[in-house]
């Protein structure tokens, strides 16, 4: 079976504190993982994505993931949030037949 | 740059009715992709292309119809709307793989009343 679990649906952060989204996966292929980012009333927009290689994984805006396999995890980090970051950020991973499979999503709110 | 455009951006529609949801691409992708986007569902897929003239079904495909003559265009159809069909719709497009990353334009949303 292929899927994408996102172990937090909300969380709220003050600006300035340190930021880690849970993400784990199921899939017994070739792994290829994503990081999207949607801004309220806005479309998705690639933060980062892991082929192979360097397992930590540098995105736009400061955000980098770290892919251990052994614990078929991919979490989303920043060190420092700020309120622009407020946002939905979606894990997926790229399963059979090229298709994309999405997380149920991790709302984030940062307060100024 | 277009990307990728959607029309409309909302819409509201009465049971039972139709209508063609719109997508154009302007990247010359090959994939092309739709989604629906339901409060703490994720996205989840409704039709794909990996090319003019090649359709295939995603994970909700029922109640939904797709063509695609050309690169450019990935309509989507809803024959006889239902309330279970208000959603968020987006398209999206990769070059080839979804490896690359998708492409998504704006989104419509439906309201089925």
């Amino acid at each position: 079976a292929q899927s994408v679990s996102q172990h937090n649906h909300h969380v709220i952060l003050s600006e300035a504190a340190s930021l880690e989204l849970g993400c784990n996966y199921s899939y017994g292929g070739t792994v290829n993982l994503f990081w999207y980012v949607q801004y309220p009333g806005q479309h998705l927009q690639l933060l980062l994505k892991y082929f192979s290689g360097d397992p930590l994984v540098k995105g736009i805006k400061g955000f980098e993931a770290e892919f251990i396999k052994s614990k078929f995890s991919f979490n989303l980090r920043k060190p420092s949030v700020q309120w622009s970051d407020t946002a939905e950020y979606f894990c997926a991973l790229l399963g059979s037949y090229d298709k994309v499979i999405f997380g149920p999503g991790t709302s984030l709110s940062v307060i100024p | 740059n277009a990307g990728v455009t959607q029309t409309p951006k909302f819409r509201i529609l009465k049971i039972g009715q139709s209508m063609t949801l719109q997508c154009a691409q302007d990247m010359n992708h090959n994939y092309m992709y739709w989604y629906r986007q339901d409060p703490g569902m994720g996205l989840k897929l409704i039709y794909y292309s990996v090319g003019a003239g090649i359709t295939d079904k995603g994970e909700v495909p029922n109640g939904y119809n797709v063509s695609r003559s050309t690169t450019e265009d990935f309509p989507l159809r809803l024959e006889l709307a239902a309330p279970s069909q208000t959603s968020v719709y987006f398209c999206a497009s990769s070059p080839r793989r979804g490896e690359s990353g998708y492409t998504f334009g704006s989104g419509t949303r439906l309201t089925v009343v």
